[in-house]
């Protein structure tokens, strides 16, 4: 069984850049798309990104200048840069397995989710 | 960005009553529509994938139907580990995105 556990600084500052990495047990990440989501407290959830270990990788717009996901098949982890924070950007972190075919496409597994906190 | 509303925002319900929660799609979305339950502090946890697809080890009485835009979730006879927060999650195109979600409380 897949598990995904999420790991970080839990405060970063404004203007900085916010680094988190997921760890995958029980299964490899050369398989599936390996994603990123987050939810502010309170509130609803956002998609952030995810990557393929082929390189394909899709961000949200509204991030993508600002997001880099990348992939350690070495270490079967995959992690999130997301630079200039702002205290808006204060969340629950999620990774998540993202499994897709001609036919389906949803997030099945997810770690726990960490917080991150911006503030100076 | 395809906007997903959810409707009830919340809902008052008592044990083994009936649900529903509707999911409706700012454009077409074909069955590209999955369901999350997310209980306090905890991560969401996928129900039903492809519109109505039940996920392992899922409880049957959660349901779900619908295409194009319009989307249901039926819970047939509530548990108190049901109460929850329910999300629909669209995967047709990206940015991948999720309705406000529906609070279920315990009336």
């Amino acid at each position: 069984q897949v598990q995904l556990q999420e790991s970080g600084p839990g405060l970063v500052k404004p203007s900085e850049t916010l680094s988190l990495t997921c760890t995958v047990s029980g299964g490899s990440i050369r398989s599936h798309y390996w994603s990123w989501i987050r939810q502010p407290p309170g509130k609803g959830l956002e998609w952030i990104g995810y990557m393929h270990h082929s390189g394909s990788a899709n961000y949200n717009p509204s991030l993508e200048s600002r997001v880099t996901i990348s992939l350690d098949t070495s270490r079967n982890q995959f992690s999130l840069k997301l630079s200039s924070v702002t205290a808006a950007e204060a969340a629950v972190y999620y990774c998540a397995r993202y499994v897709t075919s001609t036919t389906l496409a949803y997030f099945d597994t997810w770690g726990q989710g960490t917080l991150v906190t911006v503030s100076s | 960005d395809i906007q997903l509303t959810q409707s009830p925002s919340s809902l008052s319900a008592s044990v083994e009553d009936r649900v529903t929660i509707t999911c409706r799609a700012s454009q077409t979305i074909s069955t590209y529509l999955n369901w999350y339950q997310q209980k306090p502090g905890k991560a969401p946890k996928l129900l039903i994938y492809t519109a109505s697809t039940l996920q392992s080890g899922v409880p049957s009485r959660f349901s779900a139907s619908g295409s194009g835009t319009d989307f249901t979730l039926t819970i047939s006879s509530l548990q108190p580990e049901d109460f929850a927060t329910y999300y629909c999650q669209q995967s047709f195109i990206t940015p991948h995105t999720f309705g406000q979600g529906t609070k279920l409380e315990i009336k």
